[in-house]
């Protein structure tokens, strides 16, 4: 079985700061990530995956994010932040074998300070 | 329209009533899934349809009960719901097997009075 771990429940950040939230994975197979995004009152949106290939993935919305596998770690990354990107962040993974469905972090709550 | 749509948007509901939300999807995808999200807790799958099998989290109260007619439709019957059961509950779809990504529907906000 998957499990996700996100370490920060909330993360306040000022307008145009950099920011990192962190998602770790338990897993005994190769396993697919995932950062959803949700606005309040509305269903989770895709920011990025990880598939295969290239550990460092882009995403909308100026988010990235890198796979180490060696840490178990798929940490999302923008720059600089907006007030828009004010939402809830959730990591998710599923495993290559059969057919997984999504398993979920708690998620992350980003505040975006004017 | 296109993308995964849920109705209603908002239901209020009493404990005794019966109610039946709605899922439909026009991705072509061949898989399914109801999740609940419940205030300061992670989403929690609740069922999944998938390459007409049904897979069901064994923890799911018997007052939810699943449809799934065919592949672009999903239903949730609920009924003598608690007020606990008041959430924000999400359909998604994907294309089985795995290593997609799955697509939400904008919720429905169930309250149960």
């Amino acid at each position: 079985a998957q499990s996700v771990t996100q370490l920060d429940s909330q993360v306040p950040v000022f307008e145009e700061a950099p920011v990192e939230l962190r998602c770790n994975y338990s897993s005994s197979v190769s396993v697919y990530l995932f950062w959803y995004v949700q606005y309040p009152n509305q269903g989770l949106q895709l920011l990025l995956k990880y598939l295969s290939g290239s550990t460092l993935v882009k995403g909308i919305n100026g988010f990235e994010a890198e796979f180490n596998k060696s840490q178990t770690s798929f940490h999302l990354r923008k720059p600089s932040v907006h007030i828009s990107d004010t939402a809830e962040y959730f990591c998710a993974v599923s495993a290559h074998s059969g057919n997984t469905p999504l398993v979920f972090g708690k998620g992350t709550r980003l505040s975006v300070i004017a | 329209e296109t993308g995964v749509t849920q109705t209603p948007r908002h239901l209020v509901m009493g404990m005794t009533n019966k109610k039946s939300l709605k899922c439909e999807q026009h991705l072509g995808h061949n898989a399914m899934y109801w999740y609940k999200q419940s205030a300061k807790k992670p989403l929690e799958l609740m069922f999944v349809y998938s390459l007409e099998e049904r897979v069901e989290n064994n923890s799911v109260p018997s007052r939810f009960s699943p449809e799934c007619p065919n592949s672009s439709h999903l239903f949730l019957h609920l009924h003598t719901l608690q007020p606990e059961d008041s959430a924000l509950y999400l359909c998604a779809s994907s294309q089985a097997p795995s290593g997609t990504e799955a697509f939400f529907g904008q919720g429905t906000r169930l309250t149960v009075v």
